[in-house]
């Protein structure tokens, strides 16, 4: 079993719907939650951060981590065709060793 | 800020054949991160250096693989010889000093490497 574990999709949603991302977990020791956005050909970029349990907002971005349920999620609102990209869940334990899920790809459609 | 800089952004070469990657880590930042991504195994960490001094290579698949730092502005992956299996994206990242977790990691562009 792998300790991070990500549907790679793809995911194909209309403009304006709301999209919801998830990883699972098994190692109980992560502490740092994120999420990467990788846009084709290029390097993923952070776009959301979370440290332990608890809900985050930016915008309309919002970032959930359950640690009982050892379970991950980001909520896009209004999604936007510039959202299409493949999102990354990564997680970490406080030793720099960070975990990335396998990568989930989204298409908005205009 | 020019962001991490990788080179070359592609590579195609031949079963055996030496491939070296460099990359330049972003100025001020204390750590480096060597990654491959490939769409059976996503994005795998390789080594990852702190201070110029490797921590933990224990991702590295082989030992045809190698990675140095020799200074805080340059670090090279080589892999010798290079095999098919080894064709994927690699990423190096930075970051500032790793503290207690959870840094910000700054991404390159990335090394298409294609092993005919």
């Amino acid at each position: 079993q792998k300790e991070v574990e990500q549907d790679p999709g793809p995911l194909s949603v209309p403009e304006g719907a709301i999209v919801s991302l998830n990883c699972t977990y098994s190692n109980s020791a992560f502490q740092y939650f994120m999420w990467y956005r990788q846009y084709s050909r290029k390097g993923p970029e952070l776009l959301m951060y979370t440290y332990s349990s608890g809900n985050k907002e930016d915008g309309r971005f919002t970032a959930q981590v359950d640690k009982s349920s050892k379970y991950i999620s980001l909520f896009i609102r209004d999604s936007q065709p510039s959202d299409s990209a493949t999102y990354l869940c990564a997680m970490e334990k406080n030793n720099n060793d960070m975990r990335f899920g396998a990568g989930t790809r989204l298409t908005v459609k205009p | 800020d020019a962001g991490v800089i990788q080179s070359p952004r592609h590579e195609v070469t031949e079963m055996g054949q030496e491939v070296t990657l460099r990359c330049k880590p972003i100025s001020g930042h204390n750590s480096l991160f060597w990654y491959r991504q490939t769409m059976m195994r996503g994005l795998e960490l390789l080594i990852y250096f702190n201070n110029n001094v490797p921590i933990d290579d224990s991702g590295m698949p082989e030992d045809r693989f190698s990675a140095k730092m020799p200074n805080a502005s340059f670090s090279t992956l080589k892999i010798q010889p290079s095999e098919p299996r080894d064709s994927a994206v690699y990423f190096c990242a930075s970051s500032r000093s790793p503290g207690q977790g959870g840094e910000k990691l700054f991404f390159g562009s990335g090394t298409q490497l294609s092993v005919l």
